[in-house]
């Protein structure tokens, strides 16, 4: 069972534009999310994070928006560049019973391309 | 200050062998975590560890890995009698210490093709 779906394989937008990533959860009990951002031969790298407790983070030109009502999220690139070209993951925690959101339910990414 | 290290890079093993995967985390970082992603799939978590203790396997496979953390040197996952759907890149990632995901910092990764 997939608790985490990117739904999107891929992506492909024209630099200078708006990228939008989404991301849809089953657990109700997630209450933070994550993107990285992966390229190849690389390991993640933490992009934005978003408690459930807010509905957006921005950071430069990213931003997060989480409905909770509809268990979605999505990230807003803008203006894209052709170095954002990559593997985007959402990723989502739990609190567990001692306070801890360790443990990162992944999705299975999406791939960007930004064209020049 | 180094990154989180992961060696080999490509581990090619036949049927039947053992893998050995090593991650050293970042300097200051004691608390080290396992990923594991399929072809195809996003990264699956496998098992936390700190110095010497084993936190949370709730990821692992009941069978054949194992994973540790010793007072010196690395983390080790160990595979024992690969089979072919072992065959996955598995990331490390550690952190200073028991709280915010994000603050996770992951590896170049290991890429194990079993034969």
């Amino acid at each position: 069972d997939q608790q985490v779906k990117q739904n999107s394989p891929s992506l492909s937008v024209q630099e200078g534009r708006i990228s939008i990533l989404n991301c849809d959860y089953t657990n109700s009990m997630f209450d933070y999310f994550l993107w990285y951002k992966k390229y190849p031969a690389e390991g993640p790298t933490f992009l934005i994070s978003i408690s459930s407790i807010k509905d957006k983070n921005e950071d430069g030109r990213f931003t997060v928006f989480l409905n909770k009502s509809a268990k979605h999220l999505s990230l807003h690139i803008v203006p894209s560049q052709p170095g954002d070209s990559a593997v985007y993951f959402c990723a989502a925690s739990a609190r567990n019973s001692g306070g801890s959101n360790y443990k990162l339910t992944f999705g299975k990414g999406t791939l960007l391309t930004v064209n020049p | 200050n180094a990154g989180v290290m992961q060696n080999p890079r490509h581990l090619v093993r036949r049927r039947g062998q053992e893998a050995r995967l090593r991650c050293s985390p970042m300097k200051g970082h004691s608390h080290v975590y396992w990923y594991r992603q399929l072809p195809e799939e996003g990264l699956k978590f496998m098992v936390y560890l700190q110095k010497e203790n084993i936190i949370d396997e709730s990821g692992m496979p009941k069978e054949r890995f194992s994973a540790e953390f010793p007072k010196e040197g690395p983390s080790i996952l160990r595979i024992q009698q690969v089979v072919r759907g072992d065959s996955a890149a598995y990331f490390c990632a550690s952190s200073p210490r028991q709280i915010n995901y994000n603050e996770q910092f992951f590896g170049p990764g290991t890429r194990l093709t079993v034969l």
